[in-house]
């Protein structure tokens, strides 16, 4: 089974820069999660997306932002990348926001700042 | 997090052995999730228990769900070395849809 896709697996930045993460939800899900999960820490949520519009914000910091397309793929785009922000990198999805269903993790992003 | 502590923080048992893991949480919650992640690896869907259930299984999975404590567990019985990984709670808060983790146990199964 088709299961939720991100790229890249992994991504070196330094300071100051930016980064971009897609994820690709499994098909005929219209629901995507960020989640960021930090060394030895348990994922935190981010930001969520259903039918192309924002549905829930979490500790999401303002040089982060994000957005889900026509195609219900999406983006976390990161700038002025600090330290702390190294981190992976979770995007999951499922079938339906309104009714509590499982979501369905990606393999993560590593994304090492340097 | 606005999730509670899970319990233990560690375990290390015996190939064969049960293995109990505990969460307990803060607000109220449409239902419960159990994800498992090896080592730097993604989470996988182990159980999803809904607030209305007390008692769940999935092959050596055994989950309860106490609202009135709001505490669950897991149990995985006849444990396997390649049972070694975190195991987290997640809940859905009640109100939202985002998942809130639990600190997570690190179970190590040794053959």
């Amino acid at each position: 089974a088709a299961g939720v896709i991100q790229s890249p697996r992994h991504l070196i930045k330094e300071k100051r820069e930016t980064a971009t993460l897609k994820c690709y939800p499994i098909p005929r899900h219209d629901t995507v999660y960020w989640y960021q999960q930090g060394p030895g820490q348990d994922p935190q949520f981010l930001i969520s997306f259903y039918e192309k519009m924002q549905s829930d914000k979490g500790s999401i910091p303002d040089r982060f932002s994000a957005q889900q397309f026509s195609d219900y793929h999406s983006e976390l785009n990161m700038s002025s990348l600090e330290l702390g922000d190294s981190a992976l990198y979770f995007c999951a999805s499922s079938p339906d926001r309104g009714s509590t269903d499982t979501q369905y993790f990606g393999p993560g992003t590593r994304l090492t700042v340097l | 997090s606005q999730q509670g502590e899970e319990d233990p923080q560690a375990l290390s048992i015996q190939e064969g052995e049960n293995a109990t893991m505990n969460c307990s949480y803060k607000t109220s919650i449409n239902n419960l999730q159990w994800y498992r992640q090896n080592s730097g690896r993604g989470l996988v869907h182990l159980i999803l228990i809904r607030s209305n259930e007390r008692e769940k299984h999935s092959g050596r999975l055994r989950v309860t769900l106490d609202t009135s404590k709001k505490s669950s567990s897991l149990l995985i019985t006849a444990s396997r070395a390649a049972d070694t990984a975190s195991y987290f709670c997640a809940t859905d808060g009640g109100s939202g849809y985002a998942l809130n983790f639990g600190k997570g146990t690190s179970l190590l199964v040794t053959p």
